[in-house]
């Protein structure tokens, strides 16, 4: 199965300040008949399921704000927030969905400094 | 508007069995591959199962294949997740989750989760 490790575990940012989530996985999650990777981030808030932020990598999905914003390929992938907003305090997972066993990070826990 | 609810969630020795069903709502059921994701208490999130559209295509995760079957009845919009020889460890919040068309990967829409509570 692959392994998707994010880092830090734990991160306090400033308002108005950037964040920035790790993401890597265990081997390459980049199709190459298509050049897509297979990435995906969700937002989960307490008591909440999770909500999607992000899919193949870097595309937003409908109706989120555009500071958020994910890069990376192939093994190396990054969830960052431009400024960040007291609403995001969350805790942000990345999936893979390259094989049909999906697997997602460990979390990691977004609070405000 | 795109809705889906758990239901069949409860209380259940280890080794008893469980079937949680969720129902669809606002969109072509048929059309979408659907996952069960679980989240066990104050931990992250684990994919458990998945089916495409048609019912034919069916993928476990190692820690629960050969226990649980997912199925799903597309004249009724309904998915399942048979749970047999629950263990503690199957103790979570089991959320459905629907993909954006047959086997995209990522899921655009959630359940609000029912809780399994496999204990003595």
């Amino acid at each position: 199965d692959i392994v998707m490790t994010q880092s830090p575990d734990s991160l306090a940012v400033s308002l108005g300040e950037r964040a920035t989530i790790n993401c890597k996985s265990s081997q390459s999650v980049l199709y190459s008949s298509n050049n897509k990777n297979y990435l995906g981030w969700y937002q989960q808030k307490p008591g909440q399921p999770p909500k999607l932020l992000i899919y193949w990598a870097s595309t937003r999905e409908s109706g989120v704000p555009d500071r958020f914003s994910g890069s990376g390929s192939g093994t190396n992938f990054t969830l960052t927030i431009s400024s960040l907003q007291a609403e995001d305090v969350a805790v942000y997972y990345c999936q893979q969905y390259y094989t049909a066993l999906y697997t997602f990070g460990q979390g990691t826990k977004l609070e405000i400094k | 508007e795109v809705q889906l609810v758990e239901s069949g969630g409860g209380l259940v020795q280890p080794g008893g069995s469980l079937r949680l069903s969720c129902a669809a709502s606002g969109f072509t059921f048929s059309s979408h591959t659907m996952s069960w994701v679980r989240q066990a208490p104050g931990k992250g999130l684990e994919w458990v199962s998945g089916i495409s559209g048609s019912g034919a295509g069916t993928f476990y995760a190692r820690s629960v294949e050969g226990r649980f079957t997912i199925s799903r009845d597309n004249s009724k919009n309904t998915l399942y997740l048979q749970m047999n020889s629950l263990r503690a460890e199957d103790t979570a919040v089991y959320y459905c989750a629907r993909e954006p068309y047959d086997s995209s990967g990522y899921s655009d829409y959630w359940g609000q989760g029912t809780l399994v509570t496999a204990s003595s």
